[in-house]
C-alpha cells in the first residue's frame, strides 16, 4: 500500500520569500512521486515528476522538488514566491513499474497564501 | 492540442437519482482514469479505462461505474444518488502506459440535494 502525507494544510509566504512545501510518502515498492497543482475552479496541472533518473527534479513555473529515499520525502520549493503562486498543491505517489495504471494516491493538499 | 473536456460543467441532482458525466481525452490519448474530489476525503481514485477495457478500480461501491467508447471518450455513472456522492469529479488522460504524465480536465461539480 501507498501514501503520502504533506505536512501543514496552510503555508503562507511574503512575495519575494523562499515556498517549501513538504511531503514525505510509504511505498512498499520504488515508487513515482508527483507534484500536482490547482488553482480555483480548476483540474489538476503537473508541476514536476520523479520517475528514478535524477533525484533532483525540476518542474514548470520555477518549482523543483528533491527525492530523499532515506527520509521518505519529496519537499517543494521555489527560491521566490509570486502572487501568482498562490493554490493548492498535492503531492502524489503511484508504484514504479507496476500495474496501478492511471491510479495516483494524494496527499491531502497544501493551500499556498502569498502575500505582498 | 485541446485538453481534457468534461461536461457539464455543473450539476445539481436529488437523492435517489442517477447521473452520467461524460470525459473527453487529449487526441492521441487511450487512456482515462477518474478521480473524486471533496473537501473531507481529498482526492481518491476511481477507475481507469484503457481501450475500452477497465484496468484498475478504486474502492468505490457498484452504484460507480464507467465505460469507454473507442473512440477514447468515457463516461462514469452514479446510479441511487447518496447527498455523500457530492463533490467535483475529475478526469484525467494519458497515453496509456503505466506511471506517466496525467492530464486533468477542470471536472463536473456534482451537487446532490
Amino acid at each position: 500500500a501507498q501514501s503520502v502525507t504533506q505536512l501543514g494544510s496552510h503555508v503562507s509566504v511574503s512575495e519575494g520569500a523562499l515556498v517549501l512545501l513538504r511531503c514525505n510518502y510509504s511505498s512498499s515498492v520504488p515508487p513515482y512521486l508527483f507534484w500536482y497543482v490547482q488553482y480555483p475552479n480548476q483540474g489538476l496541472q503537473l508541476l514536476l515528476k520523479y520517475t528514478s533518473a535524477a533525484t533532483l527534479v525540476k518542474g514548470i513555473n520555477g518549482f523543483e522538488a528533491e527525492f530523499k529515499k532515506s527520509e521518505t520525502s519529496f519537499h517543494l520549493t521555489k527560491p521566490s514566491a509570486h502572487m501568482s503562486d498562490a493554490a493548492e498543491y498535492f503531492c502524489a505517489v503511484s508504484d514504479a513499474g507496476g500495474t496501478s495504471y492511471g491510479k495516483l494516491t494524494f496527499g491531502q493538499g497544501t493551500i499556498l497564501t502569498v502575500h505582498p | 492540442k485541446a485538453g481534457v473536456t468534461q461536461t457539464p460543467r455543473y450539476l445539481i441532482k436529488t437523492r435517489g437519482q442517477q447521473v452520467t458525466l461524460s470525459c473527453s481525452p487529449i487526441s492521441g490519448h487511450r487512456s482515462v482514469s477518474w478521480y473524486q474530489q471533496t473537501p473531507g476525503q481529498g482526492l481518491q481514485f476511481l477507475f481507469e479505462y484503457f481501450s475500452e477495457t477497465q484496468r484498475n478500480k478504486g474502492n468505490f461501491p457498484g452504484r460507480f461505474s464507467g465505460r469507454q467508447f473507442s473512440n477514447s471518450r468515457s463516461e462514469m455513472n452514479v446510479s441511487t444518488l447518496e447527498l455523500g456522492d457530492s463533490a467535483l469529479y475529475l478526469c484525467a488522460s494519458s497515453i496509456g502506459q503505466n506511471n506517466e504524465k496525467l492530464f486533468f480536465g477542470s471536472g463536473t461539480q456534482l451537487s446532490v440535494l
